[in-house]
């Protein structure tokens, strides 16, 4: 089965400290492609970050970067230096190959407190 | 600006009616897609399309039905809408070919069925 599993609801961080959102995934298919998307209180979603399955570094996008782990299945985002707009809902998200379409976990929100 | 427009923010409707959720796409986009955002469960995808007239059921296609007649633009139908149907619906686009193609999302549709 194709999944996406975020095991973290809600997460808090002072403002300035770096924090790891976790994200595990499955999926058979050799090439994919993991997304991570910020959502405001506003609604709409922002993306951030992309890895593909064949990528042999950790993606990186200012402040975000990817820690993927492939035999792990894993794909945490980790935010350095944390601002107070940050604090939102994030998703993580697969593309498991064909039609783009993506399969996304059930969501961390993250605080940032000052 | 690249934009992914949902004909309506905040929807209130009474049970047993037919609903329709218009998403207009300005990019060129081959694929668009419907999801269902709830808490807890993050974003299921409902249907998606990948090419005008063509559509493909997603996680939980069941209670809606979809319509794309020309390649900007995909409609969602409730067919009779029910108490638990009531949820955001989000709309987005992508280009087909790649992995590492970001969707765009529009702005959401908080529906309510009373």
């Amino acid at each position: 089965a194709q999944k996406i599993t975020q095991t973290q609801p809600g997460m808090f961080v002072q403002e300035k400290e770096a924090v790891t959102l976790d994200c595990t995934y499955d999926t058979s298919d050799p090439s994919y492609g993991l997304f991570w998307y910020k959502q405001p209180s506003s609604g709409e979603m922002i993306f951030l970050i992309y890895q593909g399955s064949y990528d042999q570094q950790n993606a990186t996008e200012g402040r975000y970067s990817l820690n993927f782990q492939k035999a792990r299945k894993s794909a945490n985002l980790v935010i350095s230096a944390s601002q107070l707009g940050d604090s939102a809902m994030y998703f993580c998200a697969m593309s498991p190959g064909g039609y783009n379409k993506l399969i996304f976990g059930a969501g961390t929100r993250l605080a940032v407190h000052p | 600006d690249v934009k992914v427009t949902q004909s309506s923010r905040y929807l209130v409707k009474r049970t047993g009616e037919k609903v329709f959720l218009e998403c207009v796409q300005d990019m060129d986009h081959e694929n668009m897609f419907w999801y269902r955002q709830d808490p807890g469960l993050g974003l299921r995808l409902i249907y998606f399309s990948y090419d005008v007239k063509m559509k493909e059921k997603g996680d939980i296609p069941e209670g809606y039905s979809v319509s794309r007649e020309k390649k900007e633009r995909f409609s969602l139908i409730l067919e009779s809408a029910s108490t638990n149907q009531t949820s955001m619906y989000l709309c987005a686009s992508s280009l087909e070919g790649t992995l590492n193609t970001e969707a765009f999302f529009g702005q959401g549709t908080r529906l309510t069925v009373v």
